[in-house]
């Protein structure tokens, strides 16, 4: 089977950086996702690495090392809106995802 | 605008009812998929359908069952609700890696 760990909880002041990171474990996978969700809300997708190296998306940036089974996402320019659950998950065949449990990431004044 | 819409937001039932819960996409996706949500947990994947009439377990399938009549509409039901089902159900489509979420259906069994 697969699986992710990440932390369960992150704390950062407005306006600095934060990195969360995602260890998994897997057999194959065609790429790791970010995704984000509000208190009450829906996921929603953030960025997709389907090879390794960084992709980068406005202040959001996320990273795939496969040799190393690892990802992170990076957040810049923290802001109070940020503050939400980040899931990272593993993409496998027919697109299906397998999540991790989820980062809370509080952001502070 | 994409959109995947689910029937209900909150839903009480008790326990032994057969519990259907709809999902609609207007993306034409092909792929659908349904989760539940639990603290602690993340989302889990209950079941996939890659096509009309087409459907595979996902991990957790147990106690559920699903259909999908038409492209658009993934159903997922309960056939005898127990607690251990309350949970929040959230429904999914794609065609690529970026999944569509529907707003979830929080589910509380009695």
């Amino acid at each position: 089977g697969q699986s992710l760990e990440q932390p369960s909880e992150v704390t950062a002041v407005e306006g600095a950086i934060v990195q969360i990171n995602c260890t998994y474990q897997t057999s194959g996978f065609y790429g790791l996702s970010w995704y984000q969700q509000h208190d009450g809300g829906a996921p929603t997708f953030l960025s997709y690495n389907g090879l390794d190296g960084l992709e980068e998306t406005g202040r959001f940036s996320s990273f795939l090392s496969r040799s190393d089974s690892y990802g992170y996402l990076l957040l810049q320019e923290l802001q109070m809106k940020d503050s939400a659950s980040y899931f990272c998950a593993l993409t496998g065949g027919g697109n299906k995802l397998t999540f991790g449990t989820g980062t809370q990431l509080k952001v502070e004044l | 605008d994409v959109k995947v819409t689910q029937s209900s937001r909150y839903l009480v039932k008790r326990t032994g009812e057969k519990v259907f819960l709809e999902c609609v996409q207007d993306m034409d996706h092909e792929n659908m998929f349904w989760y539940r949500q639990d603290p602690g947990l993340g989302l889990r994947l209950i079941y996939f359908s890659y096509d009309v009439k087409m459907k595979e377990k996902g991990d957790i399938p147990e106690g559920y069952s699903v259909s999908r009549e038409k492209k658009e509409r993934f159903s997922l039901i309960l056939e005898s609700a127990s607690t251990n089902q309350t949970s929040m159900y959230l429904c999914a489509s794609t065609t690529a890696y970026e999944q569509y979420f529907g707003p979830g259906t929080r589910l509380t069994v009695t």
